[in-house]
C-alpha cells in the first residue's frame, strides 16, 4: 500500500540513451513532482504538474520532460542523458493545498 | 536559493527532547515554516507546518518565535530512528500555486543511545 512510488530504483546507463523513470501515487492527489538531488545532497524541483498546469523550472534542461498519462501517474523522460545527470529523482505528490508525499528515490548513474 | 539558515549538524541522546533551530529572519507574512526530513536512502518526509501559532503533532511541535524570523523543532523523545537530516523552509502555503518547496541544506541529527 505504498503512497508514491517510483520504478526503477536504480538505472544504470550510458551517456547518451534515453531512459524514463516511473511514479504513481495511490492517495488521490491532483499535483505532482519531481525533484532532483545531486551529490552535494542539493533536493531541487524540477516540475510540478496537476490537471490543468504544468511549471517547470527555467533551471532544467529541455532534454527532461514529464509525461502524465492519468492523475495518478506522472513519468519523467530523459534523452540524451549526460554525466551530469547522475543524481537521485524523487517524485512527490500533494493535494492542491496539502503536505507533499515523497517516493523512495531513484538512483540514475551514468557511464 | 533557501531563506533559512540552520545548524549543519546536531546530536542528541536517544530518549531526551531534540529541538533544532532555524531562523528565517526575511520571512514574508504569508509565508508558513515548514519541516520535513530524510533519512537516509529515503525520500523527504512531511513533519509539520505553522503560520505563527505553535502547533503539535504526534510527530513533533513547532515553536514560532512571535517576531517570526526564528523557529524551532522539537521531537519530545527523540528514537535512534529520527536520525536524518532534518529541513526547515519557508515558503506561501504549501509551495503556494507552484507547489514549489526550496530545500537549503538542513540539519543533520544523529541520535545516539
Amino acid at each position: 500500500d505504498t503512497a508514491v512510488s517510483q520504478t526503477p530504483k536504480y538505472l544504470v546507463t550510458q551517456m547518451g540513451n534515453d531512459k524514463s523513470i516511473k511514479c504513481e501515487q495511490n492517495l488521490g492527489h491532483d499535483t505532482m513532482y519531481w525533484y532532483k538531488q545531486d551529490s552535494k545532497k542539493f533536493l531541487k524541483i524540477m516540475f510540478s504538474y496537476n490537471n490543468k498546469e504544468l511549471i517547470i523550472n527555467e533551471t532544467v534542461p529541455n532534454r527532461f520532460s514529464p509525461k502524465s498519462p492519468d492523475k495518478a501517474h506522472l513519468n519523467l523522460h530523459i534523452n540524451s542523458l549526460e554525466l551530469g545527470d547522475s543524481a537521485v529523482y524523487f517524485c512527490a505528490s500533494s493535494q492542491t493545498s496539502g503536505p507533499q508525499h515523497f517516493g523512495d528515490g531513484t538512483r540514475l548513474s551514468i557511464l | 536559493d533557501a531563506k533559512t539558515t540552520q545548524p549543519t549538524s546536531m546530536d542528541c541522546a536517544e530518549g531526551r527532547a531534540a529541538n533544532l533551530p532555524c531562523n528565517h529572519s526575511t520571512i514574508s507574512g504569508n509565508e508558513y515554516v515548514y519541516w520535513y526530513r530524510q533519512i537516509h536512502s529515503q525520500g523527504p518526509q512531511y513533519i509539520i507546518h505553522g503560520l505563527k501559532n505553535n502547533e503539535t503533532n504526534e510527530m513533533a511541535s513547532l515553536i514560532i518565535t512571535e517576531d517570526r524570523k526564528s523557529s524551532t523543532l522539537i521531537l519530545p523523545h527523540a528514537t535512534l530512528r529520527d536520525t536524518a537530516v532534518y529541513y526547515c523552509i519557508v515558503s506561501p502555503l504549501y509551495g503556494g500555486s507552484q507547489g514549489n518547496l526550496i530545500f537549503g541544506k538542513g540539519t543533520k541529527l544523529s541520535v545516539k543511545p
